[in-house]
C-alpha cells in the first residue's frame, strides 16, 4: 500500500511556542490530505481537509487561525497549531487516498504526532 | 458530523476465540471501512464494503453491512495476541465530500 510518512512523531514545547508538522505522501501523489485529532482512548476527529493549491476546508469549530494548513505540493502538507497551549496537547494523524492508482478510496495514515505543551 | 458508534467499547478474549465488533450508523452511506489502531500508532486500513456488498472476508476477517439497519459487524476468526489493538469503522457519506466519519472504536485484547 501507499505510504504516508509524518514528522515529527512527538514533539514537546513550551506554552505559546508554534509547532509545525509535516505529513508527506512518498510514493504517490495527494491531491488531497486529511488531518484528524485524536484524545486518549477516543476516535479520531477531523479537523481540516488540505487541499493542494487551494485553501483547506475546516471543519466546524475547528480555528483556522489556531490550526494553520498549507499544502504546498502534491507530496507534502503542514499543519501549524500556533500559540500552542496545554489543552491543545493532543494525538495529531494526517492521512491521504491514493485515487490515481484506482483506489477504492481508503485512507493510507501517517504515524501520528504527539503534541505535548507544556 | 455524527460519529457512529461501535460496541463493545472493550472487548477481552482468549487467543484461538473470534471477536465480533459491531458499528451503527446514520447517514446514507458510499461506502463503510474498518480500520486497525495500534496503541500510539497511526491506522491501517483493513477492509472496505460498498452500500451494495453485504458480506466480505480477508483473511481472517469478515465484514457484514446492513444498509436498512444503518449497521455492520467486523468479525476476526482465530484471534492472536497481535490482534490486540482498537477496531474503528468509517463511513463514506453519500455527499460527504469524500471524508470518512470514525465511529468510537473497540479496544481490543486478545490474552494468550
Amino acid at each position: 500500500g501507499a505510504v504516508v510518512s509524518q514528522h515529527p512523531s512527538r514533539v514537546i514545547c513550551k506554552s505559546g511556542t508554534s509547532v509545525k508538522i509535516e505529513c508527506r505522501s512518498l510514493d504517490f501523489q495527494a491531491t488531497t490530505m486529511f488531518w484528524y485529532r485524536q484524545f486518549p482512548k477516543q476516535s479520531l476527529m477531523l479537523m481540516a481537509t488540505s487541499n493542494e493549491g487551494s485553501k483547506a476546508t475546516y471543519e466546524q469549530g475547528v480555528e483556522k487561525d489556531k490550526f494553520l494548513i498549507n499544502h504546498a505540493s502534491l507530496t507534502l502538507s503542514t499543519l501549524t497549531v500556533t500559540s500552542a497551549h496545554p489543552e491543545d496537547s493532543s494525538f495529531y494523524i494526517c492521512s491521504a487516498r491514493e485515487w490515481d492508482r484506482g483506489s477504492t478510496g481508503e485512507l493510507f495514515f501517517g504515524e501520528g504526532s504527539r503534541l505535548t505543551v507544556l | 458530523s455524527q460519529q457512529g458508534e461501535e460496541d463493545p467499547q472493550a472487548l477481552s478474549i482468549q487467543e484461538g476465540e473470534n471477536a465480533t465488533m459491531n458499528c451503527s450508523y446514520k447517514t446514507s452511506i458510499n461506502n463503510l471501512q474498518w480500520y486497525r489502531q495500534n496503541s500510539g500508532r497511526g491506522l491501517v486500513h483493513l477492509i472496505l464494503i460498498r452500500s451494495n456488498e453485504r458480506e466480505k472476508h480477508s483473511g481472517r476477517l469478515r465484514v457484514t453491512l446492513d444498509t436498512s439497519k444503518k449497521s455492520s459487524s467486523l468479525l476476526i476468526t482465530a484471534s492472536r495476541a497481535a490482534d490486540t489493538a482498537s477496531y474503528f469503522c468509517a463511513t463514506d457519506a453519500t455527499g460527504g465530500g469524500n471524508k470518512l466519519t470514525f465511529g468510537t472504536g473497540t479496544q481490543l485484547k486478545v490474552e494468550l
